[in-house]
């Protein structure tokens, strides 16, 4: 199946400091991609969806200048996390889907991206 | 109500045994993904159906679309199927996910 790379895989940083993750289809050319957020033992949560060229569409509750996005190419988006505090620890997982709005269109997940903010 | 519902929410077997995951899901959810979560946390798209039966391997995730209900069926299951089940339907208008809470499976030698 189609392949989707996140990095970094972990980070830890200060609180104040701006973290940028990274989210790669290597295989496949994704015009749209999602950026979730879990917590522990729950499920995920969307928190913005990107198509590529266009600004992201952010989801109720989710600052977007606080959370950056940008989908500057059909295989990459960035998730910056800007002045990081502790409660934006989380895990960050990235999902890719390709061109089409049929039914036979999946969407892939990257790996995840664990962000601890001391 | 959630849109998704996924039971039972803890499953634990032994090993070799099969394996039902339910899913039932409200109108206006076209399609129905079943994912799987391991411990590291990493998710991995096992199937997207909106009609019929699909089968991978040892998985088999089927779907009634009278009954909005969709099963994942794990056969000889073993050790390493242990992981988070999830189903999360996909609306018919749009793309996003709705993510049920997820079945959490320990398989046991």
């Amino acid at each position: 199946g189609a392949v989707v790379s996140q990095h970094p895989s972990w980070v830890i940083c200060k609180s104040g400091t701006s973290v940028k993750i990274e989210c790669r289809s290597l295989d496949f050319q994704a015009t749209t991609m999602f950026w979730y957020r879990q917590f522990p033992k729950q499920s995920l949560m969307l928190m913005a969806t990107s198509n590529e060229g266009s600004k992201a569409t952010y989801e109720q509750g989710v600052e977007k200048d606080k959370f950056l996005i940008n989908h500057a190419s059909l295989t990459l988006s960035t998730l910056t996390v800007t002045s990081a505090h502790p409660e934006d620890s989380s895990f960050y997982i990235c999902s890719a889907r390709s061109g089409g709005t049929g039914a036979g269109e999946t969407q892939y997940f990257g790996p995840g991206t664990r962000l601890l903010v001391l | 109500k959630n849109e998704v519902e996924q039971s039972p929410q803890n499953l634990t077997a032994q090993e070799g045994e099969f394996i039902t995951i339910n899913c039932s899901y409200s109108v206006g959810i076209s399609a129905l993904h079943w994912l799987q979560q391991h411990p590291g946390g990493g998710i991995v798209s096992l199937f997207m159906l909106s009609s019929g039966k699909k089968k991978h391997g040892r998985l088999i995730a089927t779907i009634n679309i009278q009954e909005k209900h969709s099963s994942l069926h794990i056969t000889a299951s073993h050790p390493r199927d242990s992981a988070v089940y999830i189903c999360a339907g996909r609306k018919t208008s749009g793309s996003r996910l709705t993510f049920g809470e997820g079945t959490q499976l320990t398989v046991n030698p």
